[in-house]
């Protein structure tokens, strides 16, 4: 079955360290897009990416880089310049047209200790 | 930028009755797209609803339904015969046209279903 895959799902940072957080699509969608979802906030836009070789920033991108070097992956490093990293982050994909839903991974959970 | 505003943090609703989320927007453009997303306890997105901007009929999906104001840039939610399983913090959310796909999210309203 078609899906979109993000792991790990708990992932725990020390203190200016870089953690990088995966999200493996096999949907053929064009589009990426990570979400960072903090309490009484919603869901806030990190980056996104419409084709291989090519992303955005979005919203909230200061802190964290990403890449798309094929269409299947789009990888999130949250660095040590994010200074508030733990959160809760989604992954999201979407095929370009007029089929505008989105896909969403089941999230991972980020905690400093 | 757009905006979405979901101004009640929590709604509860007794199983078997209607209740009704709020949303309101604030967009320049003409061309667009509205959604209602479902994250249960699991934390797994789900698409509850979606609305295009342009279809003056409001949207429904079995027990759910919409009722899309246009000129009040106002798009609130209708759960009929409200399920135990309906428990879930909702969201609204935004597409412009020309947007490349990006979504904004409201604040999010958590409902709970009470037996």
């Amino acid at each position: 079955d078609g899906g979109i895959t993000q792991s790990p799902k708990y992932l725990f940072r020390k203190e200016g360290q870089n953690v990088t957080l995966s999200c493996e699509q096999n949907l053929n969608h064009d589009a990426m897009y990570w979400y960072r979802q903090d309490p009484g906030q919603g869901l806030r836009l990190i980056y996104y990416s419409q084709i291989v070789n090519d992303f955005q920033k979005g919203d909230i991108a200061e802190g964290y880089s990403v890449s798309r070097e094929k269409k299947e992956s789009f990888p999130l490093t949250v660095t040590s310049a994010q200074k508030n990293p733990t959160a809760f982050y989604l992954c999201a994909s979407r095929k370009e047209g007029r089929d505008f839903g989105y896909t969403f991974g089941s999230g991972t959970r980020l905690t400093v200790v | 930028a757009q905006t979405v505003t979901q101004s009640q943090p929590e709604m509860s609703v007794q199983e078997a009755e209607t209740v009704t989320l709020s949303c309101t927007y604030d967009t320049s453009e003409s061309n667009y797209y509205l959604f209602w997303y479902k994250q249960p306890p699991s934390r797994q997105m789900i698409l509850v609803i979606r609305q295009e901007a342009y279809k003056q009929q409001n949207a429904t999906e079995n027990r759910f339904s919409v009722n899309f104001q246009k000129a009040a840039k106002s798009f609130s939610l209708k759960i009929s015969d409200s399920q135990l399983g309906d428990t879930a913090m909702y969201f609204c959310a935004f597409m412009g046209g020309t947007s490349y796909g990006k979504l904004t999210f409201g604040q999010g309203t958590i409902l709970t279903v009470h037996p």
